[in-house]
């Protein structure tokens, strides 16, 4: 049974362009959450899709968009990338007639030069 | 929004003792408590969490206790083994809220 897959593992971009990180929920979850974590930092929730619709939205500018696909799938993007946007990236997913525990991938690390 | 205190930031234990981390939250409406434990250049992974109509919850060497009154709760490693030492994340989660409010971290090392 997959878990949580995210790609790509790393990825270096510099400051201006856009960048664009894909999750694959585990077998059997509906819903995907995003999160930043920057260095030495508690994970921060970006946003979460259910029903290929944004549900709740964290404390994050517009740059930071998502999409969910009919296959439960999500992507992540980022606009305009800026140097404090250099984090890891984490993809969380969960089965929403549950709602919780959550379960990660391994992230994305994303590196701004 | 939610606010999760966690402490202390790092935890040194002699393998075989046990380790205690304890997280404050501000919202009495928060009834989802879970613990992550991140390996270096790994994922949270899910160790154990706990609901607010249980006051306590074990699993093997690991457990978990929760104070609504006080709106603290604990994670408990007892006999600790070198495999333990990771950092350590509390979360808490509201009713009718879906993100996850994490605090700092604990970085935990496990002298052998």
């Amino acid at each position: 049974d997959a878990g949580v897959t995210q790609s790509p593992t790393h990825l270096i971009k510099t400051r201006g362009q856009q960048v664009t990180l894909r999750c694959s929920p585990k077998s059997g979850h509906d819903t995907v959450s995003w999160y930043q974590q920057a260095l030495g930092q508690g994970p921060q929730f970006i946003f979460q899709y259910y029903e290929e619709e944004e549900r709740q939205r964290g404390n994050f500018p517009d740059r930071f968009s998502g999409h969910q696909f009919p296959n439960y799938s999500s992507e992540l993007n980022v606009n305009a990338l800026l140097l404090g946007d250099s984090a890891l990236y984490l993809c969380a997913s969960s089965r929403d007639r549950v709602r919780q525990p959550q379960h990660f991938g391994d992230g994305t690390r994303l590196s701004i030069l | 929004g939610e606010n999760v205190e966690q402490h202390p930031s790092t935890l040194s234990v002699q393998e075989g003792d046990s380790a205690v981390i304890k997280c404050t939250y501000s919202d009495s409406a928060s009834n989802y408590f879970p613990w992550y434990k991140q390996e270096l250049g790994k994922r949270p992974q899910l160790i154990i969490d706990i609901r607010s109509n249980v006051g306590e919850k074990k699993d093997q060497r690991i457990a978990v206790t929760l104070n609504k009154t006080a709106k603290h709760f604990s994670l408990h490693i007892t006999e600790t083994q070198p495999e333990d030492s990771a950092v350590y994340f509390c979360a808490a989660s509201k009713r009718n809220d879906y993100k996850l409010s994490f605090g700092a971290g604990t970085t935990v090392t496990v002298r052998a």
